[in-house]
């Protein structure tokens, strides 16, 4: 167990609908970042939150958005979904963004999502 | 932004022989570099990282070495076992806090 955790495992739903995948980041990580992992594309960063405030975008979709709460756990929220977006979902935390902080993710064990 | 690029996609040994990935990096401020080993169906795991003031780093089979000049950076694993077989991502990330950008990953298969 890596401490970060993600829920659920396994997601399949229909074109067109809205999703929310959930990760719990290892105790004391105050960085959350999601990845979308497809077979050729490796791993995609999505977006980073640091202690409840965005701080980075990278290849999301105008239909995807996420959030971090006080609690520090986040959520991706996929709208509209189209069969494109079946992938592997990965979080991964990181204990902060100091000078000693944000190097080497744990990262969770990833949120299957299959659009049908 | 930054880009990194990673090679070969696949990667075909016999066991015992050494195996040798190759990443560059775009971004001459990135200044980390971590390795991910994904077995098939489970989350990326840290295997070995360097940091840019290093320009060698050895843990027990496995190597990395950096060149900043040229940007790129290599992983290493001697007497490959059927057990390494996995894929393997390299990883860039500038200042700390910032994210890691991956390579799009090396299938490395070791057969016995």
């Amino acid at each position: 167990d890596s401490g970060v955790t993600q829920t659920p495992k396994h997601l399949i739903t229909a074109t067109g609908q809205r999703v929310t995948l959930r990760c719990s980041p290892r105790s004391g990580d105050l960085s959350v970042y999601w990845y979308q992992q497809s077979l050729d594309q490796g791993l995609q960063f999505l977006i980073q939150y640091y202690n409840g405030e965005e701080r980075a975008k990278g290849n999301i979709l105008e239909r995807f958005s996420a959030q971090q709460f006080p609690d520090l756990h986040s959520e991706l929220n996929l709208s509209s979904l189209e069969l494109g977006d079946s992938a592997l979902y990965f979080c991964a935390s990181s204990p902060g963004q100091g000078i000693s902080g944000g190097y080497g993710y744990t990262f969770g064990s990833g949120t299957r999502l299959t659009v049908v | 932004g930054e880009n990194v690029e990673q090679h070969p996609s696949t990667l075909s040994v016999q066991e015992g022989d050494s195996a040798v990935i190759k990443c560059t990096y775009s971004d001459s401020a990135s200044n980390y570099f971590p390795w991910y080993k994904q077995e098939l169906g489970k989350r990326p795991q840290l295997i070995i990282d360097i940091r840019s003031n290093v320009g060698e780093k050895k843990d027990q089979r496995i190597a990395v070495t950096l060149n900043k000049t040229a940007k790129h950076f290599s992983l290493h694993i001697t007497e490959t076992q059927p057990e390494d077989s996995a894929v393997y991502f390299c990883a860039a990330k500038g200042q700390a806090g910032t994210a890691l950008i991956f390579g799009k990953g090396t299938t490395l298969s070791v057969s016995s």
